[in-house]
Order: C-alpha cells, then sequence, then structure tokens
C-alpha cells in the first residue's frame, strides 16, 4: 500500500471548516483513500472513502486531486466533538486486510 | 447498524492468568480482525479471520489465542502475558476481505498485564 504523509497536528475554530490534508504521491491507480478517526481511548470511527472523484457524506467531504497525489478531508462545521486524532490510509482494492495507520493528524477543535 | 460489541471494557490481569476478550457483530461481516495498540500508537493488525478461518497471524505470540466459534463471534484467549502486553485491544469486522471492503470497529478493550 501507498505510504501518506499528514500534518502532525492542526487546530480550528469552532463552527469553522477544518481542512485536513493528507499527501499520498506514490499512490496506484487500484488504491482506494480512506479516512477514520479516533476519538480518546475510543475504537477508530469510519468517516469515509474515495477512488477518483470527490465524496460527500453526512460527517464529512473527501477532495482527491485531479493526479490523486494528495486529498483533503473537509469536516464543514467543526464542534469540538470532533477533536481526535484522524488518519488518512490508502488500500488496495482487490485486497485489504489490515489498515496501515500511520501517524495521523491531531486535531483539537477549540471554543 | 455498523455496531461492533467488544466486552469486557477493560480487564486487569497477572502474568499467570488465563482471560478471554469477546467481539460480536450481526452485520453479517465474513471478515473479523484483532488489532492492538498501544499508548500514542496507531492500531496495528494482529490476527484475520475471513469466512471464521484463521487467514493472518502477524507473527504474534503464541500467549494471544483467537478463535472465531461461528460468524458473529471473535474471541481472543490470553495467557501468560506480559507487562508489556498493557494495550487497547481493538475488534473490527467488514463484509470481505478487499480494499473497498470497510472496516468497523468496537470500542475496544483496555488490558493492563500487572
Amino acid at each position: 500500500d501507498a505510504k501518506t504523509t499528514q500534518p502532525t497536528s492542526m487546530d480550528c475554530a469552532e463552527g469553522r471548516a477544518a481542512n485536513l490534508p493528507c499527501n499520498h504521491s506514490t499512490i496506484s491507480g487500484n488504491e482506494y483513500v480512506y479516512w477514520y478517526r479516533q476519538i480518546h481511548s475510543q475504537g477508530p470511527q469510519y468517516i469515509i472513502h474515495g477512488l477518483k472523484n470527490n465524496e460527500t457524506n453526512e460527517m464529512a467531504s473527501l477532495i482527491i486531486t485531479e493526479d490523486r497525489k494528495s486529498s483533503t478531508l473537509i469536516l464543514p462545521h467543526a464542534t469540538l466533538r470532533d477533536t481526535a486524532v484522524y488518519y488518512c490510509i490508502v488500500r488496495v482494492t482487490d485486497s485489504g486486510y489490515a489498515l496501515n495507520f500511520g501517524k495521523g493528524t491531531s486535531l483539537l477543535v477549540t471554543p | 447498524d455498523t455496531e461492533v460489541t467488544q466486552t469486557p471494557k477493560h480487564l486487569v490481569m497477572g502474568m499467570t492468568n488465563k482471560k478471554s476478550l469477546k467481539c460480536e457483530q450481526h452485520m453479517g461481516h465474513r471478515a473479523m480482525y484483532w488489532y492492538k495498540q498501544k499508548a500514542k500508537k496507531p492500531p496495528e493488525l494482529m490476527f484475520v479471520y475471513s469466512y471464521e478461518k484463521l487467514s493472518i497471524n502477524e507473527s504474534v505470540p503464541s500467549r494471544f489465542s483467537p478463535e472465531c466459534p461461528n460468524s458473529s463471534l471473535l474471541n481472543l484467549h490470553l495467557h501468560a502475558l506480559q507487562p508489556e502486553d498493557s494495550a487497547l485491544y481493538l475488534c473490527a469486522s467488514s463484509q470481505g476481505y478487499r480494499g473497498t471492503d470497510t472496516q468497523y470497529f468496537g470500542p475496544g478493550t483496555r488490558l493492563t498485564v500487572l
């Protein structure tokens, strides 16, 4: 699976959009981009995934660049409950098994 | 519903004890996973069961023994653990094992080995 690079930490004011970047410059054509988050001492929570096109669900939006070398997770109106570690993960489509979490980005949402 | 349940939430055991962690899902998923997460580190895969058969063992010591009694249940039997095995143990499940099959995680069991 391709490696990912994320900033170690980010801050965001409550009510503002949180934009979390991820670099995956070695991604292959058959690899999906997945985002999970982990609130302190809880199990990781699935957020969203995509292959080429931008995706949106009730939690977030995923913007993938045209060359697929980077992506951005957008939380449109961050709340204090969005404070968590966010993991960007690249997975091969036809085989999967382990999620290689990497170090993730620690997002702090402040009042 | 994407719920994976794990029991117990917390477990304290001595190095000579035998204990078991339990995981359950009712989503009809056919792949189930055990991950281990040390403090301030990302989760790391331990075992994968696919269609109730052990598919992957990531060189985990034999003091950890997984079991999949049926398609909804996954156990992790613990024996003669060491203090360094203290960690958050996470169970996950997915429809299949392809990269497009989203894994859903339980809340974890916080294990402390004295």
